[in-house]
């Protein structure tokens, strides 16, 4: 009965290899956010989708590529990974896209060796 | 540019006593501030918010203390137990569609017996 879900919860790959998180909700939200979580703990949001339409694009490389099939579900691939990419990726959802509390996912460490 | 300052970086206090994080941000379209709690190995997860149209805002222990004029905003937890050990984020929001939440950049909490 998990509201926002995430897999792997650990990812741990080689440079240059294109891996992919998955987030699931359960909540009936409209909206999801990708966030990004640094090795000094700094949260920033990455994407957001809105019934399965982009409505935030934040600085990220181009090598980020959000997808949402449905609006319970927005996955991330992630293209030629780089050492840098190394976080805590976190998935999150809100009501609406006007709604102010949002609720996150366990997290996916990724590891880039 | 950081657009939500959070202090201090760590913080330990002996169960029983009062914890004070502070934060002060600059974007005065901000109308939403919310509390986030994390725990290792876990997402942040909402503890409290607060909107400018009140100074204080109580639930259990936690208080939200906000001064608009001063652009600043404090999370006390009284009487802090072992088990609010944690990382706590500030983050502030303007109301609307697509709007972001901007994280602080996190104070860890160490509460000792």
């Amino acid at each position: 009965d998990t509201a926002v879900s995430q897999t792997p919860k650990y990812l741990v790959t080689q440079m240059g290899n294109d891996k992919s998180i998955k987030c699931e909700q359960n909540l009936g939200h409209d909206t999801m956010y990708w966030y990004k979580q640094d090795s000094k703990k700094f949260l920033k949001i990455m994407f957001s989708y809105n019934n399965k339409e982009l409505i935030i694009n934040e600085t990220v490389p181009n090598r980020f590529s959000p997808k949402s099939p449905d609006k319970a579900h927005l996955n991330l691939h992630i293209n030629s990974l780089e050492l840098g990419d190394s976080a805590v990726y976190f998935c999150a959802s809100s009501q609406d896209a006007r709604s102010d509390t949002q609720y996150f996912g366990p997290g996916t460490r990724l590891t880039v060796l | 540019q950081q657009q939500v300052k959070q202090s201090p970086q760590s913080l330990i206090v002996q169960k029983g006593g009062i914890s004070i994080i502070n934060c002060a941000y600059e974007n005065t379209a901000f109308d939403y501030f919310p509390w986030y709690q994390q725990f290792p190995g876990k997402g942040p997860a909402l503890l409290i918010a607060i909107r400018p149209d009140v100074s204080e805002k109580k639930e259990g222990r936690f208080t939200i203390s906000f001064n608009k004029s001063a652009k600043q905003f404090s999370l006390h937890i009284m009487d802090s137990q072992p088990g609010d050990s944690a990382t706590y984020f500030c983050a502030a929001k303007k109301t609307g569609t697509a709007s972001k939440l901007t994280f602080g950049t996190g104070t860890r909490l160490q509460v000792t017996l």
